[in-house]
């Protein structure tokens, strides 16, 4: 278990739909960092925040969207959505924003869209 | 962040050390070279991370070549349980902004 919990585990839906992901670092930990693993990509970086502000972007598709909240606990809002997007949505945490070592991840949210 | 190079499938028997290379041939002086594995869809796991020297934790070694322009991760003694994707990754400590990119690994499947 590495602390960091995500919600929901399984979403299906249709497209167009909008849907949020959400993600609560593990205690203490000040950054947050969204990637997106599909089965032709990889895990793709999408978008990173510190302290409730956004700190580097990635590979994230104007259609998403990223906050982090006072208590740190953060959420993607996917919106429009495409069969493409049909994805794992992995979410990790780490200390500070460039610390050395781990980042911890959590065990995904998997998106089907139909 | 410089890029890596792995091979895309290892395999190795249970019980036996598993070595998986690494190029980073362009790596800076200041990226640290970083292991992670994915077991089948689950969130990817930090392994072991290093600089210049050769580190060793519970669950596996790196060694780093003295030019820096490629390492080996070492998993002692592989169990079924080893099999995974594992990645290398450089990346620069303590800068603003720096996320892993991971790239395509290596997937190594232990036999028994």
């Amino acid at each position: 278990d590495s602390g960091v919990t995500q919600t929901p585990k399984h979403l299906i839906t249709a497209t167009g739909q909008r849907v949020t992901l959400r993600c609560s670092p593990r205690s203490g930990d000040l950054s947050v960092y969204w990637y997106q693993q599909s089965l032709d990509q990889g895990l793709q970086f999408l978008i990173q925040y510190y302290n409730g502000e956004e700190r580097a972007k990635g590979n994230i598709l104007e259609r998403f969207s990223a906050q982090q909240f006072p208590d740190l606990h953060s959420e993607l809002n996917l919106s429009s959505l495409e069969l493409g997007d049909s994805a794992l949505y992995f979410c990790a945490s780490s200390v500070t924003w460039g610390s050395t070592g781990e980042l911890f991840f959590g065990e995904g949210s998997r998106l089907t869209v139909l | 962040d410089a890029k890596t190079t792995q091979p895309p499938s290892m395999d190795c028997a249970e019980g036996r050390a598993a070595n998986l290379p690494c190029n980073h041939s362009t790596i800076s002086g200041n990226e640290y070279v970083y292991w992670y594995r994915q077991i089948h869809s689950q969130g990817p796991q930090y392994i072991i991370h290093g600089l210049k020297n050769n580190e060793t934790n519970e669950m596996a070694s790196l060694i780093i070549t003295e030019d820096r322009k490629s390492s080996t991760l070492i998993l002692p003694h592989a169990t079924l349980r080893d099999t995974a994707v594992y990645y290398c990754i450089v990346r620069v400590e303590g800068q603003a902004g720096t996320a892993l990119i991971f790239g395509k690994g290596t997937t190594l499947s232990v036999s028994s």
